[in-house]
């Protein structure tokens, strides 16, 4: 399997509170991947980044912010938690070949 | 943009009944393509690919071919288990970075 972990795997939070969730990648790879998945909407993607300090907006990136200080981990931050932000989380990296390694997903609710 | 449609589910089968689930894209040139599996409770896997138009991506019996005349994608398999139930996602490659868009998946129900 390839190295990539989330946590945490589930958390609940209440709405206005701010909100860290980590993705770490064991192998070394430069191009990480945030997404959120909603029924009827597959995934959408948050942001990106595409090395340590490099990010760039996706798809739905309000009200969500990033940072990659090293390669191995890219943290998504909920400033201010709201509702519409419960969802599952998919962090990803690129791999060989050019598809994406998916990590095993954090479930947010947020109350 | 590019954008990807795939067929509404859910998708019921009785075991080794035959799968067609549904996919179409557009896109600026020929992207690649993926077919991705989830199980429940967990993330993603890739199934298979195809990088170019007329290449035949496959894994697991599983079958899709890339048809730039139609621009679509279908994931075919002759013969269903149950243990294939799951959700199925088409998705393309979508500008640089090797950023991925999806479709909105299928979910698959094979009874025994």
């Amino acid at each position: 399997d390839a190295g990539i972990t989330q946590s945490p795997r589930h958390k609940v939070t209440e709405t206005g509170t701010p909100v860290t969730l980590r993705c770490h990648q064991t192998e070394n790879h430069r191009y990480m991947y945030w997404y959120r998945q909603d029924p009827g909407h597959g995934l959408r993607l948050i942001h990106y980044s595409y090395g340590v300090k490099d990010t760039d907006k996706g798809e739905v990136s309000d009200g969500y912010s990033v940072s990659r200080s090293k390669t191995e981990d890219f943290l998504l931050t909920l400033e201010s938690a709201t509702s519409s932000q419960t969802s599952v989380y998919f962090c990803a990296m690129k791999a060989e070949g050019g598809h994406q390694y998916f990590g095993p997903g954090t479930r947010l609710t947020v109350t | 943009g590019n954008s990807v449609t795939q067929m509404e589910g859910p998708v019921t089968l009785s075991e080794e009944a035959f799968l067609t689930i549904n996919c179409t894209y557009t896109a600026t040139g020929y992207p690649s393509l993926f077919w991705y599996v989830q199980y429940p409770g967990e993330g993603l896997q890739l199934l298979l690919k195809a990088t170019k138009a007329d290449d035949k991506g496959s894994n697991k019996g599983f079958e899709a071919t890339y048809r730039k005349e139609t621009t679509s994608f279908h994931l075919e398999k002759g013969s269903v288990q149950v243990s294939d139930s799951a959700v199925y996602f088409c998705a393309s490659i979508s500008g640089g970075y090797n950023k991925l868009i999806f479709g909105a998946g299928t979910r698959l129900a094979v009874h025994p």
